[in-house]
C-alpha cells in the first residue's frame, strides 16, 4: 500500500541553524500539507501546498518557514534559523484530487533544537 | 481557539466491549470530520470519516455518529480489541475554502484508549 515517507526520522540542531525537513508524498497526490505537534500539544496545521504555491498557512508558518516541491516526487519545509520552540514531531500528509479525499500522514521527523 | 474538543484525556474500556470517543466542535464551517489513530513515535493513521451531510457512516467495527445541530461527533468501536490501544484524534475541515480541498485539518487533543483484557 502507498504510504507518506519522511526522513529524517530525527534531526538535532543548534538554535539559529537552518533544517531542511524532507518527505515524500504518495505519487499521485496533488495536496501536501505539513503539521507539527508540540510534545504533550495538538497536532497543528502548519501549511498546505497545491499546483506548486501555497494554498493556505497558519499563524504559525512565519517568514522563518518555506516549503519547496523540488522535483516530481520530493516535498520540503524548511526553518531557516530554528528557534527552541520549534522542537516538535513534523507531520508530512498528501491528499488525492477529491474535495473529501483522505489525508495521508508520514511517520513524522522529530526535531529537536539545543 | 479550541474549535475542535476531545473532552476526555483517557478512556479505559474492557476487551470485547464497545469504545465510545467523543468530539465537539465550534466551527460552523466544517464540513468534514475524520478519525485518526496514533501510535507512539508514528505518523497518525486514517481510521474513517464522515460529510457534514450525513449522521452515520460505518466501516467494519468502527462507526461514526455526527449531530449538527449539538456540533458533536463519536467514534463507536464494536468489539473493542487490544491492537485497539492508541491515541484517537478527532479532526474537522473547513468547507468554505474555495481552494479545491487544501484545507488544512484542525485536531483536538486527542483521546488515549485503553483497552483492558
Amino acid at each position: 500500500e502507498p504510504e507518506v515517507t519522511q526522513t529524517p526520522s530525527h534531526q538535532v540542531t543548534q538554535m539559529g541553524q537552518e533544517v531542511i525537513l524532507r518527505c515524500v508524498p504518495i505519487s499521485n497526490h496533488l495536496y501536501f500539507y505539513w503539521y507539527r505537534q508540540i510534545l504533550g500539544q495538538k497536532v497543528e496545521f502548519l501549511v498546505s501546498f497545491y499546483n506548486n504555491e501555497i494554498s493556505e498557512k497558519s499563524e504559525i508558518f512565519d517568514d522563518q518557514f518555506s516549503v519547496e516541491r523540488p522535483d516530481g516526487s520530493n516535498f520540503t519545509l524548511k526553518i531557516r534559523s530554528t528557534k527552541l520552540e520549534d522542537s516538535a514531531m513534523y507531520f508530512c500528509a498528501s491528499k488525492g484530487q477529491g474535495r473529501t479525499d483522505t489525508q495521508y500522514f508520514g511517520p513524522g521527523t522529530r526535531l529537536t533544537v539545543l | 481557539d479550541q474549535q475542535v474538543k476531545q473532552n476526555s484525556p483517557s478512556l479505559s474500556v474492557q476487551e470485547g466491549r464497545i469504545s465510545i470517543l467523543n468530539c465537539d466542535y465550534t466551527n460552523s464551517m466544517f464540513d468534514y470530520f475524520l478519525w485518526y489513530k496514533k501510535y507512539p513515535a508514528e505518523g497518525p493513521t486514517f481510521l474513517i470519516s464522515i460529510s457534514s451531510i450525513k449522521d452515520k457512516n460505518e466501516d467494519g467495527r468502527f462507526t461514526v455518529f455526527l449531530n449538527k445541530s449539538a456540533k458533536h461527533l463519536s467514534l463507536h468501536i464494536v468489539p473493542s480489541q487490544p491492537g485497539d490501544s492508541a491515541v484517537y484524534f478527532c479532526a474537522a475541515r473547513r468547507g468554505h475554502y474555495s481552494g479545491g480541498g487544501a484545507d488544512g485539518l484542525t485536531f483536538g487533543k486527542g483521546t488515549h484508549l485503553i483497552i483492558q483484557p
